[in-house]
């Protein structure tokens, strides 16, 4: 199984709702990421778990918070967000929590509306 | 920004033809990645090249290194018309102690394939 799985595949939120977006992965990886990606637009990081331990916080605003429960589950959760968050929210997995000298497995995406 | 720059940001051309992507960086990394995106939906990852090869093959793709320049280059030969994606190079970094790596992507190239 070589698949990342986020859940849901689309969702539309108000800015006084909290929700939450999924991602598990069974292929064993112990590096999970997260990445908001806009329209035309290159993928930005937002956080790197490495071995369920927050590793890398790129300066994200609290209104996004990042769980990660085991080792095939990464969850982010949303409150109060603004109509500019909406976009693709993307999760990746890779093999190593080490140095990233393998590829990255990306699922779908869950694209977000703010309304 | 430690993020890759691409050129060109669109590329059309006809079935048949061959498509080059370039990207530049700015830092030192541990490898660079080129992924593929269908109509804003997961990545997918190409090929891999570490920072001690020069050029790498994969079927109809070369990709080259060129580490004293800080540039790299996709190849796509005798494309199709099912090559038509967003192409964007990545470079992987070391992040801090060296316990977790990053993942930055450059601006990516849209290629239109015409059948």
């Amino acid at each position: 199984d070589t698949e990342v799985t986020q859940t849901p595949k689309h969702l539309v939120m108000g800015m006084t709702n909290k929700k939450s977006l999924k991602c598990e992965q069974h292929m064993g990886h112990r590096a999970m990421y997260w990445y908001k990606q806009k329209a035309k637009k290159p993928p930005e990081l937002m956080f790197v778990y490495s071995y369920e331990k927050l590793s890398i916080n790129e300066s994200v605003p609290s209104r996004f918070s990042p769980e990660c429960p085991n080792s095939s589950l990464l969850n982010l959760h949303l409150h109060a967000l603004q109509p500019e968050d909406s976009a693709l929210y993307l999760c990746a997995s890779s093999p190593a929590g080490q140095r990233p000298n393998t590829e990255a497995f990306f699922g779908q995406g869950t694209r977000l509306t703010v309304v | 920004s430690q993020q890759g720059e691409e050129d060109p940001q669109a590329l059309s051309i006809q079935e048949g033809e061959n498509a080059t992507m370039n990207c530049s960086y700015k830092t030192s990394i541990n490898n660079l990645q080129w992924y593929r995106q269908n109509s804003g939906r997961g990545l997918v990852h190409l090929i891999l090249i570490r920072s001690n090869e020069r050029e790498k093959h994969s079927g109809r793709l070369r990709v080259t290194l060129d580490t004293s320049k800080k540039s790299s280059s996709l190849l796509i030969t005798a494309s199709r018309a099912a090559d038509t994606a967003s192409y964007f190079c990545a470079t992987a970094y070391t992040h801090g102690s060296g316990n977790t790596g990053k993942l930055i992507f450059g601006q990516g190239t849209t290629l239109q394939v015409k059948p």
